[in-house]
């Protein structure tokens, strides 16, 4: 069994400011591991995954995240926030590699605020 | 531009009344997906569809159904809709077999309320 818990629901950062939001998972598995950004009134897009090799993944718009399976995290970073990094993020686990299969276990949400 | 399409974008339904909420794509991706997400919820799978293979979720109560007529388009009925039925419901696509290159397409949404 799968399951991804994000830590925070809200995380209000400046513009400017490191973004860091945090997923934790568990996996029976090896796991696939997927972040995702919604902004408002849209829906889903990725930002990035990984499923096996470098263990700090690049993704769009300058966010990164790096797989610590010591530590079951995945945590999504970026060095500075921009305004139009507001949004809702998602971490989604798999045990396939892309996920295709629609077998995605979502976490609830990090809901990510931008102060100018 | 618009990959995959879903209409409406907001519905408003009665309680018990037989709604259907569309989706289509013109990616011409042989898999499609209904997820239903609730107000701070992650987005739950409901079902998909492999070209026509229906692959229902185990958890998914019957009152949800679906057709895709073709590789274009793809329904989500609700029989009898209840206030607990109130969500957003998010169609995907994919193209299975694609490799590296595979993964899902969201749609907007359409947001459904049940009065």
């Amino acid at each position: 069994a799968q399951s991804v818990t994000q830590l925070g629901s809200h995380v209000s950062v400046s513009e400017g400011a490191l973004v860091l939001l945090r997923c934790n998972y568990s996996s029976s598995v090896p796991p696939y591991l997927f972040w995702y950004v919604q902004y408002p009134n849209q829906g889903l897009q990725l930002l990035l995954k990984y499923t096996t090799g470098a263990t700090l993944v690049k993704g769009i718009n300058g966010f990164e995240a790096e797989f610590k399976k010591s530590e079951t995290s995945f945590h999504l970073t970026k060095p500075s926030a921009h305004m139009s990094d507001a949004a809702e993020y998602f971490c989604a686990v798999s045990a396939y590699p892309l996920g295709s299969q629609g077998n995605l276990i979502f976490g609830k949400g990090t809901k990510l605020s931008v102060k100018p | 531009d618009a990959m995959v399409i879903q209409n409406p974008r907001y519905q408003v339904t009665q309680f018990g009344k037989p709604v259907t909420l569309s989706c289509s794509q013109t990616l011409n991706h042989n898999v499609m997906y209904w997820y239903q997400q609730k107000s701070s919820q992650a987005p739950k799978l409901l079902f998909h569809y492999y070209d026509k293979d229906f692959n229902n979720e185990a958890d998914t109560p019957d009152n949800f159904q679906s057709r895709r007529p073709n590789t274009s388009f793809c329904f989500l009925d609700i029989r009898s809709p209840g206030l607990g039925d109130a969500a957003m419901y998010l169609c995907a696509t994919s193209r299975r077999g694609a490799g590296e290159n595979e993964k899902l397409f969201f749609g907007s949404g359409t947001q459904l309320s049940v009065l």
